[in-house]
Order: C-alpha cells, then structure tokens, then sequence
C-alpha cells in the first residue's frame, strides 16, 4: 500500500530558529511531491510542487528537497515567524493521473 | 483571478438525507478532484475528473457516494442516505490539466455534519 508518513505530529520553536519538516513515503516510483500549508478552518495552500525528475524547489524562505531513493522529502523553513505557524502537509503522487496521497501533517508553531 | 470555490461552506443534515456539495474551479482547469478530510487527518482522495468524465473513482467509499461534472466545469458531489459516519469536510480542488506536472489548488471546503 502506498503511504504518506510526516513526523512529528507536532512541532514548537521559537522565532528566528530555522527548522526542517520531514516527509517519507513507500514508494519511490512517485510522480511528484507537493507541500501545503493548511491554516485552521481553511483549504489547502500550495507551496511547493517538485517533479520525480527534480531535486529540488525553492520559494523565498522555504526550500523542498525530494530523495526517491531513500522515500524522503524535506521542507527547510529559514528564519521562522509567527505567521509560519500552521499544519503543513506533503503529498505524493504515486500515479500520472494527479490524485496524490497525503499524509496526516505537521502542525507547526512559532512561538514570538 | 478567482480561486477554487465551494458551497456551502458548512452544512448540517440528519441522518439518512440526501445532500449535494457544489464546487466551482479555476476557470480553464480541466482537471478537478475531489478530498475529504477528517480531523486531525491528511485528506483522502475521492475522485478525479478528466473534463466531463470521472477518469479514477476509486476513492468513493460505497455506492451513496457520486460525483457529477456535466460541462467539464462545474462538479457536485452527492451523498444519499447520509451517515454520522460522512461527517468530515469535503475539499475540491482543480489543475490546469490532469497528470502530476500541474500544482492543485484547492478550495476552502464544506464541512459536512451529519447528526
């Protein structure tokens, strides 16, 4: 069965401190990987998308890395802030038709 | 220009009614899908839309389920005989075309309540 994992579950950091999300999944034939941000009560934000032929996508203070090999991907957040606090969830796409599974997230606080 | 959007934003309903959730995508985009998400939980897929077909319903949990995209824009999802158990929100999102070179952008979602 192709699975999503993100650990932890939770994770609290004061501001200013980089910090790094993990991802794995089971399948390393993946399609690509996207990351969200998830604010509460709301819909999914895009953040990054990487395709299987990547390594890599960066977005001003945030930088996504994809290893299929090893079944992992990482999102580096720098210089965190209060406004970073959310739930972010990883997505793989394990087919060419788009559907992605996702994991359960990691809800992320910044403190001030 | 406009995001994903869905109505309604919340919706209550008693056991064993039939509701319909509407969900309008970015204009252009060809493909649509449909997510629900428990609390607490990643969101699960559900069904993805080609244009006007339903190209993967594997999602749908057992036949009260059914989704609908008769223009290749719009898409309802219907639930008949609805359960405590359908309780969730109910997530749409589209992509410019189908296939995974295309980010998805998702909606706000209806949360669905089932009492």
């Amino acid at each position: 069965k192709q699975e999503v994992t993100q650990i932890p579950a939770a994770l609290s950091v004061p501001e200013g401190e980089n910090l790094v999300l993990n991802c794995s999944f089971t399948d390393s034939a993946i399609y690509n990987l996207q990351w969200f941000r998830q604010d509460p009560g709301k819909g999914l934000t895009s953040l990054l998308l990487i395709q299987s032929s990547q390594r890599e996508q960066t977005s001003g203070r945030l930088n996504a890395s994809l290893d299929k090999s090893s079944g992992r991907s990482t999102l580096y957040i720098a210089a965190s802030q209060p406004g970073d606090s959310a739930t972010y969830l990883c997505a793989a796409s394990f087919t060419n038709a788009g559907k992605s599974t996702f994991g359960d997230g990691t809800t992320l606080t910044v403190k001030p | 220009g406009a995001g994903v959007s869905q109505t309604p934003s919340n919706k209550v309903t008693e056991k064993g009614k039939y509701v319909e959730l509407r969900c309008d995508p970015i204009s252009g985009h060809t493909a649509l899908y449909w997510y629900r998400q428990s609390l607490g939980q990643g969101p699960e897929f559900l069904i993805y839309f080609q244009g006007t077909g339903a190209a993967d319903d594997s999602g749908l949990p057992n036949d009260r389920f059914f989704a609908v995209r008769p223009e290749g824009s719009v898409s309802t999802l219907k639930i008949q005989r609805t359960e405590r158990g359908d309780s969730a929100v109910y997530l749409c999102a589209s992509s410019l075309t189908g296939g995974p070179l295309y980010e998805q952008y998702f909606g706000p979602g209806t949360r669905l309540t089932v009492t």
